[in-house]
């Protein structure tokens, strides 16, 4: 089956500044992975997905970037704010051997004021 | 509101009671999961129907049995359950299983077995 590693598990980053977060997977069968941020005591949310047939994809201060050769994929949010501090989970799946999504263990994210 | 919800929000149980948790999707969507959450873990799958049918089951202890009457409602009956088990259980829906298309999580039951 798939197995992601999800780095780092704790980041905190100034206002306004970058932050990224890595994941990387085993199955080359796997063809979809989503991210999803899950704020306090609240549901998971998709934020941003791509697919293996495209190296990036970009929504607003939100990017993903997939390096299928290497086997990972990267989360990247520009001009943090405070509202972007929660857990990101990264997953990856969606064909194969593994169908289904395989979950990474989350990083919190805190965006210091 | 939600397209996937979820009841209770919060269970308190004992090792001996028998309990179920209910998702219900409005959104049209052929699959449906149960995930367990648990502190410092990743999301762990559970079980995954699509069109009504087990398509996969994750190896859970047989004190979890799930019940899909149809593509829109989904439940997980509990009985003697462990204290380990206490965890944040989410359903989820999607277009079609396998997972190729986003999943929609409901608000989660919080479940605490003392």
């Amino acid at each position: 089956g798939e197995n992601v590693e999800q780095h780092p598990s704790t980041l905190s980053v100034q206002e306004g500044d970058s932050a990224v977060i890595k994941c990387t997977y085993s199955d080359s069968a796997s063809n979809y992975f989503p991210w999803y941020k899950q704020e306090l005591g609240k549901r998971p949310q998709l934020i941003i997905d791509i697919r293996s047939n495209v190296g990036e994809k970009k929504d607003q201060r939100i990017a993903v970037t997939l390096n299928k050769t290497a086997k990972h994929f990267s989360l990247h949010i520009t001009e943090t704010q405070p509202e972007d501090s929660a857990v990101y989970f990264c997953a990856g799946g969606g064909s194969g051997s593994a169908r289904q999504l395989t979950f990474g263990s989350g990083t919190q994210l805190t965006v210091l004021p | 509101e939600t397209g996937v919800t979820q009841t209770p929000r919060h269970l308190v149980m004992g090792m001996t009671n028998k309990k179920s948790l209910k998702c219900e999707q409005h959104l049209g969507h052929n699959a449906m999961y149960w995930y367990k959450q648990s502190a410092k873990k990743p999301l762990e799958l559970m079980f995954v129907y699509s069109l009504e049918e087990r398509v996969e089951n994750n190896s859970v202890p047989s004190r979890f049995s799930p019940e899909c009457p149809n593509s829109s409602h989904l439940f997980l009956h509990l009985h003697t359950l462990q204290p380990e088990d206490s965890a944040l259980y989410l359903c989820a829906s999607s277009q079609e299983a396998p997972t190729s298309s986003p999943l929609h999580f409901g608000n989660g039951t919080r479940l605490t077995v003392t």
